[in-house]
């Protein structure tokens, strides 16, 4: 199994949309998340920190389930712009990322 | 305003060839890191630095070496390019110690004929 994995999608949601995405880990002991989003050709830059009470900016939610292993990423609202590939890192470790389209 | 840049944003060498991909970072940060990002495969640790003069392995590092002389800059040293090392190249750096938001240059697409 790989340390970090996520759905790659295409996720395909109309504007307006709730969408979440989940990002399943193997190793119990790290302390570190990340959400990075990647647009078309550019780097990933960071979009949130995952923190253990859970972590919110704006539309975007982000949690820790430490029980089940995974950290999840919910956007409220999807705007066109949100369309990017998401990364999630758990220290130093990237998933392979998933891939939004917020469609007109 | 925070700033990774790297050396080529597209590079072509031949099998066999010494390449050298270079980052600087005007943050002064501490930590540095080297990635590659393959479609299907995400992003993979190659090499990181958490200081002048010091290197860590990542995930994948044979084939590479680094050099950290300056705590700014951080190169990446392929000695003998091969083919399977055509990728995108990503540099990184992060502030303080643990794991920490990075900051990512905006890449190298290299290309090994």
């Amino acid at each position: 199994r790989k340390e970090v994995e996520q759905d790659p999608g295409p996720f395909n949601v109309p504007e307006g949309a709730t969408v979440a995405f989940n990002c399943t880990y193997s190793n119990s002991a790290s302390q570190s998340f990340f959400w990075y989003r990647q647009d078309c050709r550019k780097e990933p830059k960071l979009l949130m920190s995952v923190y253990s009470s859970g972590n919110e900016d704006g539309r975007f939610t982000a949690q820790l389930n430490r029980a089940s292993q995974y950290i999840s990423l919910l956007i409220r609202d999807s705007k066109l712009s949100d369309s990017a590939t998401y990364l999630c890192e758990r220290a130093l470790t990237f998933g392979s990322g998933t891939r939004l389209q917020v469609q007109p | 305003d925070v700033k990774v840049t790297q050396s080529s944003r597209y590079l072509v060498k031949r099998t066999g060839e010494k390449v050298f991909l270079e980052c600087v970072q005007d943050m002064d940060h501490e930590n540095m890191f080297w990635y590659r990002q393959d479609p299907g495969l995400g992003l993979r640790l190659i090499y990181f630095s958490y200081d002048v003069k010091m290197k860590e392995k990542g995930d994948i590092p044979e084939g590479y070496s680094v050099s950290r002389e300056k705590k700014e800059r951080f190169s990446l040293i392929l000695e003998s390019a091969s083919t399977n090392q055509t990728s995108m190249y990503l540099c990184a750096s992060s502030a303080g110690t643990g794991v920490n938001e990075q900051f990512f240059g905006p890449g190298t697409r290299l290309t090994v004929l």
